[in-house]
């Protein structure tokens, strides 16, 4: 089946740890993104790559880094520069201007 | 001012009712709008897309777009106790090579039965 898939589902970080969010989609998709969602608010972009090797900040990128090495792949690393990352992570694809996102069922990540 | 603005809500609808979902935004360069579902603690899930001003029916679901007003809507008919989650509306400004969406902050809809 074609999709995204996030993981892990639930990610639980120590103080001062650096933790990676993995991302991968086989459905040929260019650009990927990356957005952070707080309890009761909307989504947040922190990064989105539009080609391989190539990646741009989005709103909140402090504290956190991608890399683009493949088309299928997108991780994010949660840096311990980010002070506060308890938060939901998703994952989105899209083919075109035209389209919206497809969304991964997202990573949880807990700091405790 | 936000890009994207919905009244946070929660919402509730009794059921068999219509479920009327609003949304404004303030760049007039907008072209593409999404209404996405999101049921608590899942991923957004599309149900929704409009493109030209006037109304756009999908089953139960009707989007209604005013780029004159930057205003877009998501109406329920006969709303059920599965509708029951967080609509949130997107919208999408092609900007140089950029292709984003921007979200709004999503209405929590409570369709009591």
């Amino acid at each position: 089946d074609g999709g995204i898939t996030q993981s892990p589902k639930y990610l639980f970080r120590k103080e001062g740890q650096n933790v990676t969010l993995s991302c991968e989609q086989n459905l040929n998709h260019d650009a990927m993104y990356w957005y952070r969602q707080d309890p009761g608010q909307g989504l947040r972009l922190i990064y989105y790559s539009q080609i391989v090797n190539d990646f741009q900040k989005g709103d909140i990128a402090e504290g956190y880094s991608v890399s683009r090495e493949k088309k299928e792949s997108f991780p994010l690393t949660v840096t311990s520069a980010q002070k506060n990352p308890t938060a939901f992570y998703l994952c989105a694809t899209t083919s075109g201007t035209a389209y919206g996102y497809t969304f991964g069922s997202g990573t949880r990540l807990t700091v405790v | 001012q936000k890009e994207v603005e919905q009244n946070s809500g929660p919402l509730s609808v009794p059921e068999g009712a219509i479920a009327s979902l609003n949304c404004t935004y303030s760049d007039r360069g907008s072209q593409s709008f999404f209404w996405y579902r999101q049921y608590s603690g899942k991923s957004p899930e599309l149900i929704m897309f409009i493109y030209s001003n006037g109304d756009k029916e999908d089953g139960r679901f009707t989007a209604q777009l005013n780029k004159a007003s930057q205003y877009v809507s998501l109406l329920i008919r006969d709303s059920q106790p599965s509708d029951s989650a967080t609509y949130l509306c997107a919208v999408r400004v092609v900007s140089g090579s950029a292709r984003q969406l921007t979200f709004g902050s999503g209405t929590q809809l409570t369709v009591l039965p």
